[in-house]
């Protein structure tokens, strides 16, 4: 089945320790989102990347930092320095040109 | 970038029509106006979108107003599979998505 996956689905860790977050997608889509999701509001990008090699922040990158090694995955690093890490974290992707991103069904992560 | 805005919850009836009013005052001529929906811990999932013309898929229709300023989702037949937090979005030339707070839409049997 093609899709993107996300994994784990919960996700705990002690604060000061960087925790990486997996996002997979087989869609053969060129362009990837990293967002955060907090209660009851809406999603707020973290970073993208359109291609291999290349990725851009979003509007709230700070304390994280992504990598594009392969078209095929996008991992989401959170790193000690980002104040409150605790969130929603959900990966899309999309293919370039098209309208409508598809999303992974989200990591919840929780620092403690 | 341009902002929408939507009321916080609406209800609505299993098997009747839901319309799902989006106002985006400060919309741009190249502006795509999005719709997604989020069902609990889930990943949000893609409704429908449009630029200038009315659109309709399988899953719903998009009413968008001459002037752009403001649009329509409608659900033809509301089923309690629908019940979600509904997103109208405005999707810019960088192709980024801006999400705001939503509505909350409750599907009474």
């Amino acid at each position: 089945d093609g899709g993107i996956t996300q994994s784990p689905k919960y996700l705990f860790r002690k604060e000061g320790q960087n925790v990486t977050l997996s996002c997979e997608q087989n869609l053969n889509h060129d362009a990837m989102y990293w967002y955060r999701q907090d209660p009851g509001q809406g999603l707020r990008l973290i970073y993208y990347s359109q291609i291999v090699n290349d990725f851009q922040k979003g509007d709230i990158a700070e304390g994280y930092s992504v990598s594009r090694e392969k078209k095929e995955s996008f991992p989401l690093t959170v790193t000690s320095a980002q104040k409150n890490p605790t969130a929603f974290y959900l990966c899309a992707s999309k293919r370039l040109g098209a309208g409508e991103q598809y999303f992974g069904p989200g990591t919840r992560l929780t620092v403690t | 970038d341009a902002k929408t805005t939507q009321p916080n919850s609406m209800e609505s009836n299993e098997e009747e029509p839901v319309h799902l009013p989006c106002n985006h005052s400060t919309i741009s001529g190249t502006d795509y106006i999005h719709w997604y929906r989020q069902l609990p811990s889930q990943g949000p999932e893609y409704v429908i979108h449009g630029l200038t013309s009315n659109v309709n898929n399988r899953m719903a229709s998009l009413a968008i107003a001459e002037d752009r300023k403001s649009s329509t989702l409608i659900l033809h037949r509301a089923t309690l599979r629908d019940a979600a937090v509904y997103y109208c979005i405005l999707r810019d030339l960088r192709g980024q998505l801006t999400f705001g707070s939503g509505t909350q839409l409750t599907v009474l049997p």
